[in-house]
This record gives C-alpha cells, sequence and structure tokens, in this order.
C-alpha cells in the first residue's frame, strides 16, 4: 500500500518559476522526506523534516509539514532546466519501514 | 568513495528462472530496502532489513526472497514464482536501525529486469 501520495501526478512550468508539489499520507510518522530522480536513474536525497517540525528550508528548496492534515508540500523557488525530474515523497513511520508516494513528473520549460 | 552499488546494471531472465539482484554498501548502515519501480509509477516496497540475519516482508514480497548474512550486502532473488518481474529494481540503505535515529536513504543506481 502507498503511504505518500503526491499531487499533481505532473507539472510543466517556465523556467524562473516556483514550483510546489504537494504529500499527503496515512499514519503517524516519525519524519518525511523528499527525494529527486531523474529517469532511469537512483533516487536522491532532498531533505528531511521529522514530525515535530513545521519547516525547514534547503537552497532553494522549502519543504512544509502538517502532522493535524497529515500533508507536506516542497516548494522550489526560482525553477531551472536542470530541476526537471520526477519528486517522490517518502514516510518513514512507527514500523520503520520507508514507503514512497507515486511521485510528481516535473517539467521546467525554456 | 563510499556508496551503494547495485549490478548488474541490466538483466534479462528468460521465463522460469530463478535471477539474483546484487546489491552491496560500503557505508556501515544498518538498515536495507528493495523497491521495484514500474513505469511512470512510484516506488513499491519489497523486503527491508534492520540488522544482518533479520529481515521482513514489504508490501509486496511474494515472489521474492532475501538474504542479510552480512551487513554489507543485500541480495534479491527474483523466483520464478514472480509472475510479472519485469521492473526497475532499486535497492537503499540507510543508517537507521530498529531503534535507531531517522536519517535519509542512499540509493543505488537500479538493476533494470527484462523478462524475455
Amino acid at each position: 500500500s502507498q503511504q505518500g501520495e503526491e499531487d499533481p501526478q505532473a507539472l510543466s512550468i517556465q523556467e524562473g518559476e516556483n514550483a510546489t508539489m504537494n504529500c499527503s499520507y496515512k499514519t503517524s510518522i516519525n519524519n518525511l522526506q523528499w527525494y529527486r530522480q531523474n529517469s532511469g536513474r537512483g533516487l536522491v536525497h532532498l531533505i528531511l523534516i521529522r514530525s515535530n517540525e513545521r519547516e525547514k528550508h534547503s537552497g532553494r528548496l522549502r519543504v512544509t509539514l502538517d502532522t493535524s492534515k497529515k500533508s507536506s508540500s516542497l516548494l522550489i523557488t526560482a525553477s531551472r532546466a536542470a530541476d526537471t525530474a520526477s519528486y517522490f515523497c517518502a514516510t518513514d513511520a512507527t514500523d520503520d519501514k520507508i514507503i514512497f508516494g507515486k511521485g510528481t513528473r516535473l517539467h521546467i520549460l525554456p | 568513495d563510499g556508496g551503494i552499488t547495485q549490478s548488474p546494471k541490466y538483466l534479462f531472465r528468460k521465463e522460469g528462472q530463478n535471477v539474483t539482484l546484487s546489491c552491496e554498501q560500503n557505508l556501515n548502515h544498518d538498515a536495507m530496502y528493495w523497491y521495484r519501480q514500474d513505469p511512470g509509477q512510484g516506488l513499491r516496497l519489497i523486503y527491508y532489513s534492520q540488522i544482518v540475519n533479520d529481515f521482513q516482508k514489504g508490501d509486496i514480497a511474494e515472489g521474492y526472497s532475501v538474504s542479510r548474512e552480512k551487513k554489507e550486502s543485500f541480495p534479491l532473488t527474483v523466483t520464478s514464482a514472480q509472475k510479472n518481474p519485469t521492473a526497475f529494481y532499486l535497492c537503499a540503505s540507510s543508517m537507521e536501525g530498529k531503534g535507531g535515529i531517522d536519517t535519509e536513504a542512499f540509493f543505488g543506481q537500479g538493476t533494470r529486469l527484462t523478462v524475455v
């Protein structure tokens, strides 16, 4: 069963614009993580936010977490062509499994 | 360089054959994971292991088997019982073991398995 569900499934924006992706999950978590995957490659960790944190920043990335709504968002500011990839949220629940959502495919238009 | 290595990158299997995918890490991580990814889809957990000589089934374990005899290695066998094995397989490791602190997962570059 998928724990996280990203929204939207696909997103196309102009270079320089901001991209926002959302993730909803079902059960209590220890932390929530965002990953990036370029086509046909492994996943690369972007940022981890713990269940007692509400917002976290890393460079052009901003992640928020609302445990009452069981949701998170990833904001990429000033998007670049190199940001084109699939983005996944993953939850680390109390049973120590890391469960991924289906991902958002982000395409940055020149 | 520390990292996690999957081999081979591409693998072809005839129907009815078992095949083993390799995953090795030199990060001294306790936890290791196997995921399956189908085209345009997310990752589904097959098996995971928190410590040596211990592993648990994920959401889609049927038709797969694993072993964790060494901390560094977590091979995945795709058996003939797996009805639709063609997919992209990803191995990951994390420092977190049972009762450990939460840390991110590091991924290998994947093995693309095709049944011919």
